[in-house]
């Protein structure tokens, strides 16, 4: 297909693993966006990519957490000894242009994270 | 910093109403709006995408509207259908996109 495609679907961690989340973009597209979606709420961003390049990670909410790009194309977030609060779905976005304002985003299907 | 509302926070309708979902924003210097549905497990679709230069957009059955000036903006749907059933989302971008909690939508046949 053409989406955005996360993987793995599910994944459950014991509290203190560390977990790797992987995101495949549309081909081509420039922007890439992490967002972390809690159960009943609407998503709230984590970070974003331009390219390889990443302009923005003010959301991530501890040094636990970090992503990367190395290539401009598919993107790694990984949580480093898991926490329970980190349950959550991890939503992945592209869009086709580095502009931010007029490029819709194209979402994956999230990955469900559930740390027991 | 950008806060972003949207009322109500759940909503059941019978089969062929007309419904109006809304949604507000705090910091009116947005470059734009837009609207997302989100079905169970499922990711986020984008419906409507209305630049901070526009006052609405339509697509097929989906109307938005925006008021820059008084943070609000609304989803209007026609004709509702079962198949409307989900989540909707709205976003505010500035720097990033701001999202709204979301309104549950449910459409009884």
């Amino acid at each position: 297909g053409a989406g955005v495609s996360q993987s793995p679907r599910y994944k459950v961690a014991k509290r203190g693993q560390d977990v790797a989340l992987r995101c495949d973009p549309i081909s081509g597209h420039v922007s890439l966006f992490w967002y972390q979606q809690a159960l009943g709420q609407g998503p709230e961003f984590l970070t974003y990519f331009q390219n390889e390049a990443q302009l923005d990670k003010s959301g991530l909410p501890s040094d636990r957490f970090f992503a990367e790009r190395p290539e401009g194309s598919v993107s790694t977030l990984k949580i480093q000894r898991t926490q329970q609060e980190d349950s959550a779905v991890y939503l992945c976005a592209s869009s086709l242009s580095g502009r931010l304002y007029n490029s819709p985003l194209h979402f994956g299907n999230g990955t469900r994270l559930t740390v027991t | 910093k950008q806060e972003v509302t949207q009322i109500p926070a759940a909503l059941s309708v019978p089969e062929g109403e007309n419904l109006v979902l809304n949604c507000s924003f705090t910091d009116s210097a947005i470059y734009n709006l837009q609207w997302f549905r989100q079905d169970p497990g499922k990711g986020l679709t984008s419906l409507l995408l209305i630049q901070s230069s526009q006052r609405e957009q339509t697509s097929g059955r989906l109307n938005a509207s925006l008021d820059k000036s008084s943070g609000r903006s609304t989803l209007y749907i026609a004709a509702s259908q079962p198949g409307d059933s989900a989540t909707y989302l709205c976003a505010a971008q500035g720097g990033k996109l701001i999202f709204g909690q979301g309104t549950e939508l449910s459409v009884k046949p």
